[in-house]
């Protein structure tokens, strides 16, 4: 099956820029997502990118697929405190049904 | 809209109880997946439905776990007798379609004692 790593853990200063790395195993991936998950909260959707895109950007948020290597990023720029949460990467395999695959996740600690 | 609804937010029961959580998905999604959140074991996915259908539960760690999805706008998960190692957080999400960005609820924190 498919297999998705990311590190577990990330700190940075408040005003720089944050990348959080995932990794997957499985080529046929289509989908690629990036969820947020706050403290005593559920999952939230932060942006997803197609197999054929290489970039997508949304506001803060750079989200880089590099599938030679089976390699995803995002970026915040300009790090927040309310960024503080644990940030998951997740990867949807092509055919069947909707089954997705979620890493451990990263947690990010911004410094003030 | 509402978002994926559950009940209870958190349940607190005696070992050898029945638990049942509830899930109301987002009106018009057609798969709706429970999972569940450790410290130790992350986000493990129990059982997944397309259509009303269960499609896996191979997740589903054994036969005191139960699952139904009666109609397209609500499901439950039970778990009898439930036992301490069951305590842990139970997410419930609904996906709309072939992007199959998934929808989280809020969680029900389960404390078996």
């Amino acid at each position: 099956g498919e297999d998705v790593e990311q590190s577990l853990f990330l700190s940075v200063r408040e005003g720089d820029s944050s990348v959080i790395n995932c990794t997957y195993t499985d080529s046929s991936s289509t989908y690629l997502y990036w969820y947020k998950q706050e403290p005593g909260a559920g999952l939230q959707l932060l942006t997803y990118i197609f197999s054929n895109m290489d970039m997508k950007q949304d506001q803060r948020l750079t989200v880089l697929l590099n599938k030679k290597d089976k390699h995803l990023s995002l970026r915040i720029a300009d790090t927040q405190t309310g960024d503080s949460a644990i940030y998951f990467c997740a990867v949807r395999l092509s055919g069947g049904y909707q089954k997705v695959t979620f890493g451990i996740g990263t947690k990010l600690q911004v410094i003030p | 809209d509402a978002g994926v609804i559950q009940s209870p937010r958190h349940e607190v029961t005696e070992m050898g109880q029945e638990v049942t959580l509830r899930c109301k998905p987002i009106s018009g999604h057609n798969s709706l997946f429970w999972y569940r959140q450790t410290m130790m074991r992350g986000l493990e996915l129990l059982i997944y439905f397309n259509n009303n259908v269960p499609i896996d539960d191979s997740g589903m760690p054994e036969d005191r776990f139960s699952a139904k999805m009666p109609n397209a706008s609500f499901s439950t998960l039970k778990i009898q007798p439930s036992e301490p190692r069951d305590s842990a957080v139970y997410f419930c999400a609904s996906t709309p379609g072939a992007s199959g960005e998934q929808y989280f609820g809020p969680g029900t924190r389960l404390t078996v004692t």
